[in-house]
């Protein structure tokens, strides 16, 4: 079975900062991980994933995450933050063999101000 | 391309009373989920469909929620009866496969609160 730690439940950020979301995981088994986005009362957005090969992606909106095998992270990073990057944020991880579920962290909201 | 429909967006029952929650996933796609939210937690896998087939199921409290997709197209959600703690968005999401590292794709939710 796969976990996911974030442990950062709110990250405040001014505009035009940058920003690191934290995102620790576990499993037993190779893994897929996701970063969705979730703006009030709206579904998930994918942001990016990894699922092998480089591990720096990158995404929409300026997000990129590198992943670290050894310290079974995710982080998601953003060069410089815009207003309009409020949201909640969360990390999820997924077994690479067959039907597996994908598993969520507890999410992290990013609020940007002035 | 038309996203993930869901409705009702917003439904406010009494505990003991039923509720169901429609969902329409994307055209083609194979695989269909229904996830619970609870407030300040992350979505949670309810029960994921293959075409008409259930794939998983485990975290689905089946003495009170029930799901089904007869044609392998779209979703109801049953909840009979809701209990307090059935406060939660209930979001669905479809992938065309529900393998490897693909995307899913979710639609608005539908925000209960039980009363």
């Amino acid at each position: 079975a796969q976990s996911v730690t974030q442990l950062d439940s709110q990250v405040p950020v001014f505009e035009e900062a940058p920003v690191e979301l934290r995102c620790n995981y576990s499993s037993s088994v190779s893994v897929y991980l996701f970063w969705y986005v979730q703006y009030p009362n709206q579904g998930l957005q994918l942001l990016l994933k990894y699922l092998s090969g480089s591990t720096l992606v990158k995404g929409i909106n300026g997000f990129e995450a590198e992943f670290n095998k050894s310290q079974t992270s995710f982080h998601l990073r953003k060069p410089s933050v815009h207003i309009s990057d409020t949201a909640e944020y969360f990390c999820a991880v997924k077994g690479d063999t067959g039907f597996q579920k994908l598993v969520f962290g507890t999410g992290t909201r990013l609020l940007v101000s002035p | 391309e038309a996203g993930v429909a869901q409705s009702p967006r917003y439904k406010i029952i009494e505990k003991r009373q039923s509720v169901a929650f429609w969902c329409n996933p994307i055209s083609g796609h194979a695989t269909l989920y229904w996830y619970q939210q609870i407030l300040g937690q992350g979505p949670k896998l309810l029960i994921q469909f293959q075409n008409n087939g259930v794939v998983d199921d485990s975290q689905l409290p089946k003495d009170r929620f029930s799901a089904e997709r007869l044609k392998g197209v779209d979703s109801t959600l049953k909840i009979q009866p809701a209990k307090l703690e059935d406060s939660a968005v209930y979001l669905c999401a479809s992938s065309p496969q529900g393998q490897g590292g693909e995307t899913q794709y979710f639609g608005p939710g539908t925000r209960l609160l039980v009363l």
